[in-house]
């Protein structure tokens, strides 16, 4: 099992410029939500999901959308990045309350 | 909203001595509890979870954590500290109907040789 796949690893975006972060599981988990981690701050809930065509918002979701299609994949899409969204990205995924999430190894975006 | 306070954003023990890493929750109904490992440069790894069953929770590598209700607490223990143990290292809370998952601000654990 792959677990929890995150594309890309890095990337830098100009202001303004617009980007969809891909998240992929493979364990046929329903809940699956994103994160940001910022440096003194923990990590902040952006967006979850329940199950495929189900979505809410967590903590932080201004600049943010997301989408949840098939039970698989849940994108997080930047609409107009701003300095502000310079951060680590973590997607994750948990089998349902019970239990923990499962992380990805997470996206390192740069917003110049 | 359920949320956490990790107390000390910093911790040095040296090797060899007792771990100690707190965690306070509020809520009025007892949630369920988590403890990450995070190493530099990758992803959440779960150390050991409360769900409503016995108080205290064995983890991986050592590590366990006790739910003290009365105390609103779920501290991180390891008796003796080794090197490999230097992390950061973050409690999490989600409420029951499993809806949202919070995480506290985090704890960095040095290991002094």
């Amino acid at each position: 099992n792959a677990g929890v796949t995150q594309t890309p690893k890095f990337r830098v975006l100009k202001t303004g410029q617009s980007m969809t972060l891909q998240c992929a599981q493979d364990m046929n988990h329903e809940y699956m939500s994103w994160y940001r981690q910022d440096p003194g701050m923990g990590l902040r809930l952006i967006h979850y999901s329940v199950g495929a065509g189900i979505t809410d918002q967590g903590e932080v979701p201004n600049g943010y959308n997301v989408s949840r299609s098939t039970t698989e994949d849940f994108p997080l899409r930047l609409l107009s990045a701003a300095p502000s969204q310079t951060s680590v990205y973590f997607c994750a995924s948990r089998m349902n309350f019970n239990y923990g999430y499962t992380f990805g190894s997470g996206t390192r975006l740069t917003v110049v | 909203a359920q949320s956490v306070t990790q107390l000390g954003s910093h911790v040095s023990v040296s090797e060899g001595a007792l771990v100690l890493l707190r965690c306070n929750y509020s809520s009025s109904v007892p949630p369920y509890l988590f403890w990450y490992v995070q190493y530099p440069n990758q992803g959440l790894q779960l150390l050991l979870k409360y769900t409503s069953a016995a108080t205290l929770v064995k983890g991986i590598n050592g590590f366990e954590a006790e739910f003290k209700k009365s105390e609103t607490s779920f501290h991180l223990t390891k008796p003796s500290a080794h090197m490999s143990d230097a992390a950061e290292y973050f409690c999490a809370v989600s409420d029951l109907a499993g809806n949202q998952f919070y995480f506290g601000t985090g704890t960095s654990l040095t290991v002094i040789p």
